[in-house]
C-alpha cells in the first residue's frame, strides 16, 4: 500500500516555464488536496477537491490550476511559474477525519 | 486564511524533560489532529481527537480536545532524540470542511 505518491521529489524552473506535480493515492479516497509549506508559514491550501469532476480553491490558488479526472490523481499545474513560487508542495488525501500526506515536491523557481 | 494560533514557535530541550505545546482557534471545532514532520518528509499524524474533552495517548504523546472545543494541547513525556521535528496541529469543522494548520511548533531535544 504506496498510499499518497508525489513526484518529482525536486524541481527547478525558470521564471515563466509551466509544470505540473503529480500525486497519486490508492486508498479510494474521495477528498484530496494541494498544500504549500513557506518557512514560518505552515501549510497553506491552495486547491482541494472531494471527488473526481469536483474542484475547488484554497486560500492561495492564484497561479495554480487542478483537475481531478479519477480518483487516484490529483495534479496540480503552474501556468507560468514565478520565483514567488519557490515553496514545498504537499499533495494529501483524507478520509473522513483524518488526512494522509505525501512526501512533498521541493521547487525552487529561478 | 485563517491559521490556528500555535505556541510555542520553537522549543530547546534536553534529553528526558517533558514537553507541551498548544493550539487555539477562534473558532469551533469538531476535530483537532496532531501531526509530526521531519525534514524532508511530510507530515505524519500523530493523534486524532473527536471529542470535547477528550484525552487519547499515543506511547509517550498526549492530546487533548479541549472543552470549549476552541483549543488543544499536546505533551511529549521523557522527551528523546527522534521527538525532534515539526509538531503541527490542525482542526476542521467538520467531515466536508477544510482542514485548518498551526504555524508549528519546531523541537529540538539536545543530549
Amino acid at each position: 500500500n504506496a498510499g499518497v505518491t508525489q513526484t518529482p521529489k525536486f524541481q527547478v524552473l525558470k521564471t515563466g516555464q509551466s509544470m505540473t506535480l503529480q500525486c497519486a493515492q490508492d486508498m479510494n479516497h474521495e477528498y484530496m488536496s494541494w498544500y504549500r509549506q513557506d518557512p514560518g508559514m505552515g501549510l497553506r491550501l491552495i486547491h482541494y477537491s472531494v471527488g473526481a469532476g469536483i474542484t475547488d480553491q484554497g486560500e492561495v490558488p492564484n497561479g495554480y490550476n487542478v483537475s481531478r479526472s479519477t480518483t487516484e490523481d490529483f495534479p496540480l499545474r503552474l501556468l507560468s511559474a514565478a520565483p514567488s513560487q519557490t515553496s514545498v508542495y504537499f499533495c494529501a488525501s483524507r478520509v473522513a477525519d483524518t488526512q494522509y500526506f505525501g512526501p512533498g515536491t521541493r521547487l525552487t523557481v529561478l | 486564511g485563517q491559521q490556528l494560533n500555535q505556541s510555542p514557535q520553537s522549543m530547546f530541550i534536553q534529553e528526558g524533560e517533558d514537553v507541551s505545546m498548544n493550539c487555539t482557534s477562534s473558532s469551533i471545532f469538531n476535530t483537532w489532529l496532531w501531526y509530526k514532520q521531519e525534514p524532508g518528509e511530510g507530515p505524519v499524524l500523530l493523534i486524532a481527537l473527536y471529542k470535547a474533552g477528550e484525552l487519547t495517548s499515543n506511547g509517550r504523546l498526549t492530546a487533548q480536545f479541549g472543552i470549549t472545543r476552541k483549543d488543544s494541547f499536546l505533551n511529549i513525556s521523557a522527551s528523546i532524540p527522534s521527538d525532534v521535528g515539526i509538531y503541527f496541529c490542525a482542526g476542521h469543522a467538520g467531515t466536508a470542511s477544510k482542514l485548518t494548520f498551526g504555524t508549528g511548533t519546531r523541537l529540538q531535544v539536545t543530549l
